[in-house]
């Protein structure tokens, strides 16, 4: 079945940890979006990817990093994480028309 | 003049009534217009978009109202239920830009 993926959907680490979060979608569509959302608010895009190869920082500033090698897969890093990293990431792809599918989200806790 | 402005911030509606929510948007080429519904734990699913050659578009109970000259798009939710209860999101893209221009989102009750 085509969707998209998330993992973990939940996480607690401490400060200062190295971490991934991991998206990966089964609709072979070619754009990938991260977002960082707090619950029930507005969402704010922090990486994009238009293809293989092809990453974007987006309207918010964000310490992670992410990367696009193999057009299902889109990992987001934080290289270290901080009690400000608390916060949802949502990823999303579309293909046609703007219409963006999203994973169920990661909720991350840094203590 | 990229933003979208979404009001209200939340809104309580009776079972079976109607629910209004409100998008304004400035950059005039701007030309799709989704609504996300969004529940809590889930992430935001597609609900109902419109372009602008139309100034109305229905599926079901849920409706998009659209303004080309007020720049204006708002979604209508009628005989609201329960299960209507979620966040829902105005966004607008334009051209071959993906990327999406959200709105803040407003959160609906529906009570019984």
């Amino acid at each position: 079945e085509a969707d998209i993926y998330q993992t973990p959907r939940y996480l607690v680490i401490g400060t200062g940890k190295k971490i991934t979060l991991e998206c990966s979608q089964t609709m072979g569509h070619d754009k990938m979006y991260w977002y960082q959302q707090d619950p029930g608010m507005e969402l704010h895009l922090i990486h994009y990817s238009y293809g293989v190869n092809s990453t974007e920082k987006g309207d918010l500033s964000s310490e992670s990093t992410v990367s696009r090698i193999r057009t299902e897969h889109f990992p987001l890093t934080l290289e270290s994480a901080r009690p400000s990293h608390t916060s949802q990431y949502l990823c999303a792809s579309s293909v046609l028309l703007n219409e963006q599918f999203f994973g169920p989200g990661t909720r991350l806790t840094v203590l | 003049q990229q933003q979208v402005k979404q009001s209200p911030q939340s809104l309580i509606v009776q079972k079976g009534g109607i629910s209004i929510i409100n998008c304004a948007y400035e950059n005039t080429a701007f030309d799709y217009f989704p609504w996300y519904q969004q529940f809590p734990g889930k992430g935001p699913a597609l609900l109902i978009a419109i372009r602008p050659d139309v100034s109305e578009k229905k599926e079901g109970r849920f409706t998009i109202s659209f303004n080309k000259s007020a720049k204006q798009f708002s979604l209508h939710i009628m005989d609201s239920q329960p299960g209507d209860s979620a966040t829902y999101f105005c966004a607008a893209s334009s051209g071959s830009n993906y990327q999406l221009i959200w709105g803040a989102g407003t959160k609906l009750i529906i009570k019984p």
